[in-house]
């Protein structure tokens, strides 16, 4: 099993909703991450969770509140979003360790609109 | 900080030809991986290529091939026998290699290249 899984695939907000992100992988890896990814432009780093703690913010905003309840999973919570946060929403994994290959494995991404 | 320029905004190619794509990087450490990611129209990031700093030999993957110049700070990506399928944005990414220090978690990315192969 070689996947990362996101869902949802689409969400669509409001600037006052509360929604979450969901991120899962089953490779037995320690790192997890979150990005960020507007069209047409690599994909901006927002979060590292290494052995399911916090271990790079990238001074992001407060209304993106990151949780890694166990080491399969990874969470985005997002509240009082502004349309400027519209993008897609990539989540990756690596090994750590071991075999350790540097390359980060991504899911499909979540794509985020924000009325 | 580490830096990784892709100067080709976009590229095409016929299919069945050969395009190689620039990359070029900019660091202090001497161990370190480079990759070459693909994404697709479909948008999931799909590794192409990995090349270790320490290896002299260059990386292949069946049609893809890396021509790596540590001195020159040069990593481009070469693809032969392009296919339709090969149309994605790619993307040339830097990560150092080990452990400890919250810079050693980070996947830094080139501006990337559109590449489109025509029929």
């Amino acid at each position: 099993d070689t996947e990362v899984t996101q869902t949802p695939k689409h969400l669509v907000m409001g600037m006052t909703n509360k929604k979450s992100l969901k991120c899962e992988q089953h490779m037995g890896h320690r790192a997890m991450y979150w990005y960020k990814q507007k069209a047409k432009k690599p994909p901006e780093l927002m979060f590292v969770y290494s052995y399911e703690k916090l271990s790079i913010n990238e001074s992001v905003p407060s209304r993106f509140s990151p949780e890694c309840p166990n080491s399969s999973l990874l969470n985005l919570h997002l509240h009082a979003l502004q349309p400027e946060d519209s993008a897609l929403y990539l989540c990756a994994s690596r090994r750590k360790g071991g075999a350790y290959t540097g390359e980060l494995f991504f899911g499909e991404g979540s794509r985020l609109t924000v009325l | 900080a580490q830096t990784v320029t892709q100067s080709q905004p976009e590229m095409s190619v016929q299919e069945a030809e050969t395009v190689t794509l620039s990359c070029t990087y900019d660091t202090s450490e001497n161990n370190y991986y480079l990759f070459w990611y693909k994404q697709p129209p479909s948008r999931q990031m799909i590794l192409v290529i990995r090349q270790e700093a320490y290896k002299q030999q260059n990386a292949t993957e069946n049609r893809f091939s890396v021509n790596f110049q540590k001195a020159a700070k040069s990593f481009s990506l070469k693809i032969s026998d392009s296919q339709l399928g090969d149309t994605a944005m790619y993307f040339c990414a830097f990560k150092i290699w080990g452990a400890g220090g919250t810079s050693y978690g980070k996947l830094t990315f080139g501006q990337g290249t559109i590449l489109t192969v025509h029929p």
